[in-house]
């Protein structure tokens, strides 16, 4: 678990502004993703990646945007085009194969960033 | 599509009594089936998983079980504490060549003392 970084922890958007959330791992996992969570509620999948340039939209894609232009790193974009954004951010990983927590293979999250609209 | 149905949404129980939250899959060739424990405000923690040639796994008082038949499988903890108050959510991993995992909605559990 302490391998996945995130940040900030906090952070608060205006109106019609992009924000950047960070996420680095230094397990070596080939996988990376992105999920929302809104208050009591699940895990939304935003956008995850299998490689290094390349990147798949989850269930709930749009307004956000991502790159991976590194093994360790995985940035979310959260445009103004994103209506409501405020949720709790979390950056996971996770090695090949997807599973074998043994091996530390499963999928692991970062502490989360909180974004709150003000 | 794929999916996991996760029962029941919440679950109260007495300190001392055991709890039980289920999970259902629909991708046949789903191999990896982890449980996470997430305490409010915080990330969710693996706190056990089982693979797809196994059909029963334990660890001191949490164990998972797994019916390949039936696609589904369900999470079991026994002498419950206070301590075990939060949020479960169980995950199942699609067909081989993918990372993508799918998770259930959760079960917020409280355990009363």
């Amino acid at each position: 678990d302490g391998g996945i970084t995130q940040s900030p922890k906090y952070l608060f958007r205006k109106e019609g502004q992009n924000v950047t959330l960070s996420c680095e791992q230094n397990l070596n996992h080939d996988a990376m993703y992105w999920y929302r969570q809104d208050p009591g509620q699940g895990l939304r999948l935003i956008y995850y990646s299998q490689i290094v340039n390349d990147f798949q939209k989850g269930d709930i894609a749009e307004g956000y945007s991502v790159s991976r232009e590194k093994k360790e790193s995985f940035p979310l974009t959260v445009t103004s085009a994103q209506k409501n954004p405020t949720a709790f951010y979390l950056c996971a990983s996770s090695g090949f194969p997807p599973e074998t927590s043994t091996y530390g293979n499963t999928i692991y999250f970062g502490e989360g960033s909180w974004l709150t609209v003000v | 599509g794929e999916n996991v149905e996760q029962h029941p949404s919440t679950l109260s129980v007495q300190e001392g009594d055991s709890a039980v939250i289920k999970c259902t899959y629909s991708d046949s060739a789903s191999n990896y089936f982890p449980w996470y424990k997430q305490e409010l405000g915080k990330r969710p923690q693996l706190i056990i998983d089982i693979r797809s040639n196994v059909g029963e796994k334990k660890d001191q008082r949490i164990a998972v079980t797994l019916n390949k038949t039936a696609k589904h499988f369900s999470l079991h903890i026994t002498e419950t504490q206070p301590e075990d108050s939060a949020v479960y959510f169980c995950a199942a991993t699609l067909s081989q060549g993918t990372y993508k995992y799918i998770f259930g909605t959760g079960t917020r559990l409280k355990v009363l003392a």
